[in-house]
């Protein structure tokens, strides 16, 4: 059985990094063809695709966010990490992570996580 | 504004079938599989469809997808009170070299 959860601060400073952690079990990602992935939602807004990291350390950026956005992954702990640099009150959104295989869905996610962008 | 085009909105009544589009272009659904996700009110999306028409263990028939060209269908058949949620498309983008999310379709059974 697949789970996800995410982890992290609920409110940021304008200008701070926002550092999130997804703490998976029921895969590895040491395993061929295995990823995770982070997508967000601003309240009342739609899903938007942020990083994706895979099994041999592919890793996969949205264009619009690429120069802020760092993946990583720990596959001792079963977690990955993404940093988003100078948050802004437009980056406020719920953050998901979860899991898909090469050439697959997002078939697993984690329940979110809100983040506050405030000062 | 999202990549791949989705009406705001949609609505039927209990029992009807309703057909839910997503329009993208040749670098994404022209290319590559289409997946469809459920969000209900205050959870995490849900996989409903994935690879144009297949469905996770447990999604009921009554939900069904398609491709054709550049744009995508998801049709759900029978409808029910519990249908009532946002569904979204996604797709790889091979120009992007990223996933793209369509905007969402608020389906409200009346």
């Amino acid at each position: 059985q697949i789970t996800l959860k995410e982890s992290g601060p609920t409110l940021v400073k304008p200008t701070q990094t926002l550092t999130l952690t997804c703490t998976f079990s029921g895969f590895s990602l040491s395993t061929n063809e295995m990823g995770v992935g982070w997508i967000r939602q601003p309240p009342g807004k739609a899903l938007e695709w942020l990083a994706l990291i895979y099994w041999n350390d592919d890793k996969h950026y949205t264009p619009s966010l690429k120069s802020r956005l760092t993946i990583t992954k720990d596959t001792s702990k079963n977690q990955v990490v993404l940093s988003l640099t100078n948050m802004d009150p437009v980056d406020t959104a719920t953050y998901y992570c979860a899991h898909l295989q090469l050439r697959g869905a997002f078939d697993y996610w984690g329940q979110g996580t809100l983040v506050t962008v405030s000062s | 504004q999202s990549v791949l085009t989705q009406p705001p909105s949609a609505s039927g009544t209990p029992g009807q079938r309703v057909t839910l589009s997503c329009s993208g272009s040749s670098s994404n659904i022209g290319s590559n599989t289409v997946n469809w996700f459920q969000q209900l009110p205050g959870t995490a999306p849900k996989l409903l469809i994935y690879s144009n028409n297949q469905r996770p263990s447990g999604v009921p028939d009554r939900f069904s997808g398609s491709k054709s060209g550049t744009s995508a269908s998801l049709a759900i058949s029978g409808l029910q009170s519990e249908d009532e949620a946002d569904y979204y498309c996604a797709v790889w983008d091979d120009s992007l070299n990223g996933w793209v999310f369509g905007g969402g379709t608020k389906l409200t059974v009346l």
